[in-house]
């Protein structure tokens, strides 16, 4: 119940492309949704969260799709840059779940080819 | 602007062994996370705090020992090394826990041989 289930493990994508990462969690009780980037050598940072009362979220070229029903939410990077090439993690937690513990997927390694 | 700061950056122990990964912070945070990163698995939290003397499990606690005497300390103790503990740490720190930035140090790589 505490997973969260992250897809592809790995993806390249061409210069100027659009960069799709999916995730899926089974506990109900989650209620925040972040994503962490992380650079080679570099701990992860927060790039964008989400929490369930909203279905999409924008900053710049980088949206969270979620799906409450579906328990499924995704990371997209709309016009890929080479500079964005890092590992992206998902992540999820619960309100009741004290000391924010952050549940995280198990990481997606994307390259974005120029 | 230091943020979360661990050390060392870089250690191989010998099976047995034992050592302290150090965390500090400056940012006054309330919250203090161990995780540790292996390939393809994520990050699987080790231990956690919400404050000075508190501490609890994680998901993976087996072989490590925490505490949190300041705010801004929180050093991950391995007793009795074995090469499972093989392993990226990182050690993060949030100001609330839930729904807000968690900041990570840029982890300590650590090699049982």
């Amino acid at each position: 119940q505490q997973q969260v289930k992250q897809s592809p493990q790995s993806l390249i994508v061409q210069k100027g492309g659009i960069s799709i990462i999916n995730c899926a969690y089974e506990n109900t009780a989650f209620d925040y949704f972040p994503w962490y980037q992380q650079f080679p050598g570099k701990g992860p940072a927060l790039l964008i969260a989400i929490r369930p009362d909203v279905s999409e979220k924008k900053e710049g070229r980088f949206t969270i799709s979620f799906n409450k029903s579906a328990k499924q939410f995704s990371l997209h990077i709309m016009d890929s840059q080479p500079g964005d090439s890092a590992t992206y993690f998902c992540a999820a937690s619960a309100t009741y779940n004290q000391g924010g513990k952050l549940i995280f997927g198990q990481g997606t390694e994307l390259s974005v080819k120029p | 602007n230091a943020g979360v700061t661990q050390t060392p950056k870089f250690r191989i122990l010998k099976i047995g062994q034992s050592m302290t990964l150090q965390c500090a912070q400056d940012m006054n945070h309330n919250y203090m996370y161990w995780y540790r990163q292996d390939p393809g698995m994520g990050l699987k939290l080790i231990y956690y705090s919400v404050g000075a003397g508190i501490t609890d499990k994680g998901e993976v606690p087996n072989g490590y020992n925490v505490s949190r005497s300041t705010t801004e300390d929180f050093p991950l103790r391995l007793e009795l090394a074995a090469p499972s503990q093989t392993s990226v740490y990182f050690c993060a720190s949030s100001s609330q826990g839930v729904s807000t930035e968690a900041f990570f140090g840029q982890g300590t790589r650590l090699t049982v041989v």
